[in-house]
């Protein structure tokens, strides 16, 4: 079974610009959540959506948005880019979510550089 | 809310050396319990988990067991090796208490030398 992608791994961008992420999870699994790691916060959580749905969402600025398509496949968008934002960005995939307890599996994740 | 707490690491060992890393945890439910290793440049990996009070998960000679009275969860693993080297995170899971959010830990850097 393939694992769960994420594109690009490695993105620079410019303060004030915008950016897409894009994540493939599992195939079956139908939750799929976005976490920002940081050397200096961990591991935060961004949103979850299952099922096309935003189910929950952590303490982010609405500038962090994301959407799930009918193939389980989502995108977080950031927009207006501050340096602060420079982080790896993981995905995790799972067949229920944080409902039913299951495990997560995770992305290799994309760096984001903000210049 | 849920809280996760590991020690603070590097941890620094020996090959062969005998790991322990510690956790825990507070929840208002019933909580399963994880740990995830991350390798560098890759994302988190599924270590083991418990489910219930008492369980004990096990994976590639790493354990760790569900301690309820004490709230931990300790990482244990009796010979360590330099493949061992990574980031690992405890972390928790609660949908009987209502948040549908998992809950990590910041993560403690272990580091194996031959």
């Amino acid at each position: 079974k393939a694992g769960v992608t994420q594109t690009p791994r490695y993105l620079i961008k410019t303060r004030g610009q915008q950016v897409t992420l894009s994540c493939s999870p599992i195939s079956g699994h139908r939750s799929v959540s976005w976490y920002q790691q940081t050397p200096g916060q961990g591991l935060q959580f961004l949103f979850e959506y299952f099922s096309e749905t935003q189910r929950n969402k952590g303490n982010f600025p609405g500038r962090f948005s994301g959407r799930q398509f009918s193939n389980s496949r989502s995108e977080m968008n950031v927009s207006t880019l501050e340096l602060g934002d420079s982080a790896l960005y993981l995905c995790a995939s799972s067949q229920f979510g944080a409902a039913d307890n299951s495990p997560l599996h995770f992305g290799n994740g994309t760096r984001l550089t903000v210049t | 809310g849920d809280s996760v707490t590991q020690m603070e690491g590097p941890v620094t060992l020996s090959e062969e050396a005998f790991l322990t890393i510690n956790c825990t945890y507070t929840a208002t439910g019933y909580p399963s319990l994880f740990w995830y290793v991350q390798y560098p440049g890759e994302g988190l990996q599924l270590l083991l988990k418990a489910t219930k009070a008492d369980d004990k998960g096990s994976n590639k000679g790493f354990e760790a067991t569900y301690r309820k009275e004490t709230t931990s969860f300790h990482l244990e693993k009796g010979s360590v090796q330099v493949s061992d080297s990574a980031v690992y995170f405890c972390a928790l899971s609660d949908s009987s208490g209502g948040s549908y959010i998992p809950t990590f830990g910041r993560g403690t850097s272990l580091i194996v030398h031959p």
